[in-house]
């Protein structure tokens, strides 16, 4: 039951380039969407995370834009790095809930 | 302990043969999740616990999955008769907090099972 559809499933991206991921889901009830950076062989880890009340939200290189009337939210990578090759996953949460939804994937590699 | 630690980092297990998988929490970590991630997928939900109240076990897919911490702390996934379908990393995540807003989740580095 995928209730957080993500795109592209993998992506490349020239070393300096600009990296988007985009996120879509159908529950009005989550709240809470935060994002997911994953190495080979390690857990997820928390990379950035916004809520339904603010279009964006902007930490360092990443930036999350969120439409809340098109239920759509994306990642953008700016001045992609090598470093930044990974699984990146978006993810969904609601208030009182006990569970993360997480997309399915998309395998970001920057070429140097 | 610095992070999440999960034991055995690999299992490989005979088909129908039972498995226990290991999670040491943070410590003080009131909540923590188990999760199952398929290769190419993303984590999947499988269990929530808040101290030792197993508050949700939605995501648990058969009742060959079973999952304890008796004490508040360590925790335990317990497979039975385990399946090739069951082959997949299960992650372990603790939280400060109760629930999943407003605290950060920190993952294992997960136990990857392979049942042959």
């Amino acid at each position: 039951q995928q209730q957080v559809k993500q795109s592209p499933q993998s992506l490349i991206v020239q070393k300096g380039g600009i990296s988007i991921i985009n996120c879509a889901y159908e529950n009005t009830a989550f709240d809470y969407f935060p994002w997911y950076q994953q190495f080979p062989g390690k857990g997820p880890a928390l990379l950035i995370a916004i809520r339904p009340d603010v279009s964006e939200k902007k930490e360092g290189r990443f930036t999350i834009s969120f439409n809340k009337s098109a239920k759509q939210f994306s990642l953008h990578i700016m001045d992609s790095q090598p470093g930044d090759s990974a699984t990146y996953f978006c993810a969904a949460e609601y208030t009182g809930g006990f569970k993360t939804i997480f997309g399915a994937g998309t395998r970001l590699f920057v070429k140097a | 302990g610095a992070g999440v630690s999960q034991s055995p980092r690999y299992k490989v297990a005979k088909r129908g043969q039972d498995v226990a998988l290991r999670c040491d929490p943070i410590s003080g970590h009131v909540s923590l999740f188990w999760y199952q991630q398929a290769l190419g997928q993303g984590p999947e939900f499988l269990t929530y616990f808040q101290n030792e109240a197993q508050l949700d076990k939605s995501g648990l897919p058969s009742d060959r999955f079973f999952a304890e911490r008796p004490e508040g702390s360590v925790s335990t996934l317990k497979i039975q008769r385990t399946q090739q379908e069951d082959s997949a990393v299960y992650l372990c995540a603790s939280s400060l907090l109760e629930g999943t807003m407003n605290t950060e989740a920190f993952f294992g580095q997960g136990t990857r099972l392979t049942v042959v």
